[in-house]
């Protein structure tokens, strides 16, 4: 198996602008995790999926920021519009029921 | 209070010693016991997981927990410089059909050889 994807890698981006995050996790998982990191906060569960609907997205910091799983293989996490404050890495990571949490390489985004 | 709590270090410890890193948690609920190693730059990987009180053995690695007193430790005998990272330490909480995994801040560990 490939394990959980992510893209892109690295974003560079300027102020004001949308972000897309995208995550394809680990064929049969039926949970989809998204987590931020950074040095000051750690690394922050901001919203996780059941079977493709968004369980608690109590950890998504405000309004710019949304995900979506319109179908198993796939989701979106989305900024807009971004902040410096925004920067960090962010990770996806994938569950078959209560079994080993696997986490994609992430994506370092850079927000000027 | 943070849910999971753990000493964010660093933590130094010479090559063949014990390394010990301690977590605390806040949910007397919680059932299942997470520690994940995360080298710099790298995403996170499961080393161990813990469900029951007591030791749990895993080669050079001992998963601990106490539920009384809430706390889950990770020894690592005869520390190699490889195992210099940062450890996190990680908690299930919520119900069944509605789990999720919260981490601590994590522990940077630096075995010098």
């Amino acid at each position: 198996d490939a394990g959980v994807i992510q893209s892109p890698r690295h974003e560079v981006t300027e102020m004001g602008q949308e972000v897309t995050l995208r995550c394809k996790p680990i064929s049969g998982h039926n949970s989809l995790f998204w987590y931020r990191q950074t040095m000051m906060r750690g690394l922050e569960l901001l919203i996780y999926f059941n079977n493709n609907v968004p369980i608690d997205d109590s950890g998504m910091p405000e309004d710019r920021f949304s995900a979506k799983m319109p179908n198993a293989s796939f989701s979106t996490l989305k900024i807009q519009p971004s902040e410096p404050r925004d920067s960090a890495v962010y990770f996806c990571a994938s569950r078959q029921r209560t079994d080993t949490q696997y986490f994609g390489p992430g994506t370092r985004l850079t927000v000027l | 209070q943070k849910e999971v709590e753990q000493n964010s270090g660093p933590l130094s410890v010479p090559e063949g010693a014990i390394a010990s890193l301690n977590c605390t948690y806040s949910d007397r609920g919680s059932q299942s016991f997470f520690w994940y190693r995360q080298y710099s730059g790298k995403s996170p990987e499961l080393i161990m997981f813990i469900y029951s009180n007591g030791d749990k053995e895993d080669g050079r690695f001992t998963a601990q927990l106490n539920k009384a007193s809430q706390y889950v430790s990770l020894l690592i005998r005869d520390s190699q410089p490889s195992d210099s990272a940062t450890y996190l330490c990680a908690v299930i909480l919520g119900t069944q059909g509605a789990q999720k995994l919260v981490f601590g801040q994590g522990t940077r560990l630096t075995i010098n050889p």
